[in-house]
């Protein structure tokens, strides 16, 4: 399968631990984005990155998160002191750079964090 | 900050009728797309409109984008159960900005 991977596919975490998510995008796209997404809403955007540089990331990602693309491939995820409210669907998702813009993306099948 | 509104939140449809989802942003879009997400599944791109004014078909679906760039619609003619989902439009005002996803449309459609 080429598409766009994510693990671990559910965590179960309680309050005030730390938990890193994994994104393993389409090999030959040099974007990748995070997002958060809960019941009955749209993805709400965290971050994105462009090859290994983070070009832009959302006034809602507090300080307890932090994402990461160190060689322009993998990117991770970290949550610390996670609380309740940070329960959510995490959905990752590459592109390809084209006409500059945001392009197609393509999604992971998401993780599904449970906060305790 | 950029918002992205979609109308209407809901909408349930007898197989056969046809549906319409709007988009409204808060500021001029450099991009819009369009996604499905089934329940329980991830978004699906379906496309993209750049240019203003431009009008795109796939099959039973056609996308407009307004000719401000601010607004933009998606219609299914003759809806069949399978296009049951949830449909999002997303733009980015351009540049290295942020991708906001809209608000989303939960089509039903009955049988």
């Amino acid at each position: 399968d080429t598409g766009v991977s994510q693990n671990p596919r559910h965590k179960i975490t309680k309050r005030g631990q730390n938990v890193t998510f994994r994104c393993d995008p389409i090999s030959e796209h040099n974007r990748l984005y995070w997002y958060r997404q809960t019941l009955g809403q749209g993805p709400e955007f965290l971050t994105y990155f462009q090859n290994e540089a983070q070009l832009e990331k959302s006034r809602l990602l507090s300080d307890r998160f932090s994402a990461e693309r160190p060689k322009g491939s993998f990117s991770t995820l970290e949550i610390q002191r996670t609380e309740q409210g940070d329960s959510a669907m995490y959905l990752c998702a590459s592109s390809k750079i084209s006409g500059g813009y945001h392009n197609e993306q393509f999604f992971g099948p998401g993780t599904r964090l449970t906060v305790l | 900050g950029q918002q992205v509104m979609q109308i209407p939140q809901y909408q349930h449809v007898q197989e056969g009728e046809d549906f319409t989802t709007y988009c409204n942003s808060s500021t001029t879009l450099s991009n819009i797309q369009w996604y499905k997400q089934r329940p329980g599944g991830h978004p699906v791109f379906l496309i993209q409109l750049v240019k203003s004014g431009e009008v795109k078909k796939q099959k039973r679906l056609t996308f407009q984008f307004g000719e401000a760039k601010k607004n933009s619609s998606l219609h299914i003619t003759a809806t069949q159960t399978t296009d049951v989902g949830t449909y999002f439009c997303a733009g980015s005002s351009g540049g290295y900005q942020k991708v906001t996803f809209g608000t989303g449309t939960k089509l039903q459609v009955i049988p």
